[in-house]
């Protein structure tokens, strides 16, 4: 079974600073593939980033990068010079080769930005 | 090109009831996937359909349904409604299984 770790309710970030939000992640499959959304109040769930099991780099995508670690099996989201639009709800998925169409999700982050 | 589109996008319904929301995946894609969302939690995995066919299901009861038809689009079903069936239903669709997916706005259910 796949499980994904959230630790951090909520996070509070000044505005045109950088923030940081943990994911740690557990799976025995080796091919995985691990995906950071951002849902505001509206519901809908917008992808941001996708960092794949083998990639030798870090993914990056416009103000978003993903750290992995592949040892420690952490994935964090890295926002660069936030904005006041980012404020919403942030959630790490992960799916396997073996089980491809289901993403499984943490419990999410709360980050706020403040002007 | 338009994206995920989920009808209705609010639903009001009384214990016992059956619903049937519905999903039209973006043009060309041909897996869909149904989730639950709790308030206060993440999406919980219930159903993939890829080529019309069933290809996982979660822990759900089998009160919880779907299926996908020609066209790719999908319904989900769930019978005998409870209260804690209320949640945001998310729909997903992908090219095929194992890449990028892409979700809708969710439709909203409330049981009364």
């Amino acid at each position: 079974a796949q499980k994904i770790t959230q630790t951090q309710p909520g996070m509070f970030v000044q505005e045109k600073e950088a923030v940081t939000l943990d994911c740690t992640y557990d799976t025995s499959d080796p091919s995985y593939g691990l995906f950071w959304y951002k849902q505001p109040s509206s519901g809908e769930m917008i992808f941001l980033i996708y960092q794949g099991s083998y990639d030798q780099q870090n993914a990056t995508e416009g103000r978003y990068s993903l750290n992995f670690q592949k040892a420690r099996k952490s994935a964090n989201l890295v926002i660069s010079a936030s904005q006041l639009g980012d404020s919403a709800m942030y959630f790490c998925a992960m799916r396997v080769r073996t089980n491809a169409g289901k993403s499984t999700f943490g419990d999410g982050t709360t980050l706020t930005v403040k002007p | 090109d338009a994206g995920v589109t989920q009808s209705p996008t609010h639903l009001i319904k009384t214990r016992g009831q059956q619903v049937t929301l519905r999903c039209s995946p973006i043009s060309g894609h041909k897996s869909v996937s149904w989730y639950q969302q709790v308030l206060g939690q993440g999406p919980q995995f219930i159903f993939q359909y890829y080529e019309k066919e069933e290809r996982g299901r979660g822990n759900f009861p089998d009160r919880f349904s779907a299926r996908q038809f020609p066209n790719y689009s999908s319904e989900l079903n769930v019978n005998a409604l409870l209260l804690g069936d209320s949640a945001l239903y998310l729909c997903a669709s992908s090219l095929v299984q194992n890449t990028e997916a892409f979700f809708g706005q969710g439709t909203r259910l409330t049981v009364v």
